[in-house]
């Protein structure tokens, strides 16, 4: 089975702080994708990337970062944690175009 | 950015009997994939359906059909014989060439018995 695990079900960090939220795939898929959830509004992309090393920004990147050194994990980067970043976080991976994405557990993040 | 509008408000539908979620999409490139995910209360993400820009036929999987309608750039998901466990938010979603996955905002089902 295709897997994919966010290092977190739970996360509370203050105002300010820099955090990391990790994900790692294991069936060498060459995309993967950081969304965050919130009532109303969907799932927006925050980054996603295609290949080791390679990064595109999706709609709502301001206050967020990335990085893929390995092809299996992404990570997220808040470099300053605010309080409007509260929100669901999900990974995703897949491996091409016409093939589904993977959804990790999702992550909940609470900045207070 | 590419757009995916979903627009319907909360839907209530009767259990066994057929419901369609409307979905819209906004890109001018010509090779595209639409999917279709459903989330359940329990949060996961479950795929359900794909449909690709050219592939001539609706795409079909079990109880879920796609009604893709390239010229109108729409791809309606029709659920058939609804159960309780349909009752979720459904996504649709599409990726492009640059390997950009995006989603609409969801349309929330809820099956009575």
């Amino acid at each position: 089975d295709v897997k994919v695990t966010q290092s977190s079900r739970y996360l509370v960090k203050r105002t300010g702080e820099k955090v990391f939220l990790e994900c790692v795939q294991d069936m060498d898929h060459e995309n993967m994708f950081w969304y965050r959830q919130d009532p109303g509004l969907g799932l927006r992309l925050i980054y996603f990337s295609y290949d080791v090393k390679m990064k595109e920004k999706g709609d709502i990147p301001e206050g967020y970062s990335v990085s893929r050194e390995k092809k299996e994990r992404f990570s997220l980067i808040l470099e300053s944690a605010s309080t409007n970043q509260t929100s669901m976080y999900l990974c995703a991976s897949s491996t091409s175009l016409n093939t589904e994405a993977f959804f990790g557990q999702g992550t909940r993040l609470t900045v207070v | 950015a590419q757009k995916i509008t979903q627009t319907q408000p909360g839907m209530f539908v009767q259990e066994k009997e057929a419901v369609t979620l409307d979905c819209t999409y906004d890109t001018s490139d010509p090779s595209y994939g639409l999917f279709w995910y459903k989330q359940p209360s329990s949060g996961e993400m479950i795929f359900l359906i794909y449909q690709g820009s050219y592939d001539q036929q609706n795409a079909t999987e079990g109880r879920y059909s796609l009604n893709f309608q390239k010229a109108r750039k729409s791809a309606n998901l029709v659920i058939s014989a609804s159960q309780l466990g349909d009752s979720a938010m459904y996504f649709c979603a599409m990726i492009r060439g640059n390997n950009r996955l995006a989603f609409g905002k969801g349309n929330q089902v809820v099956v009575i018995p």
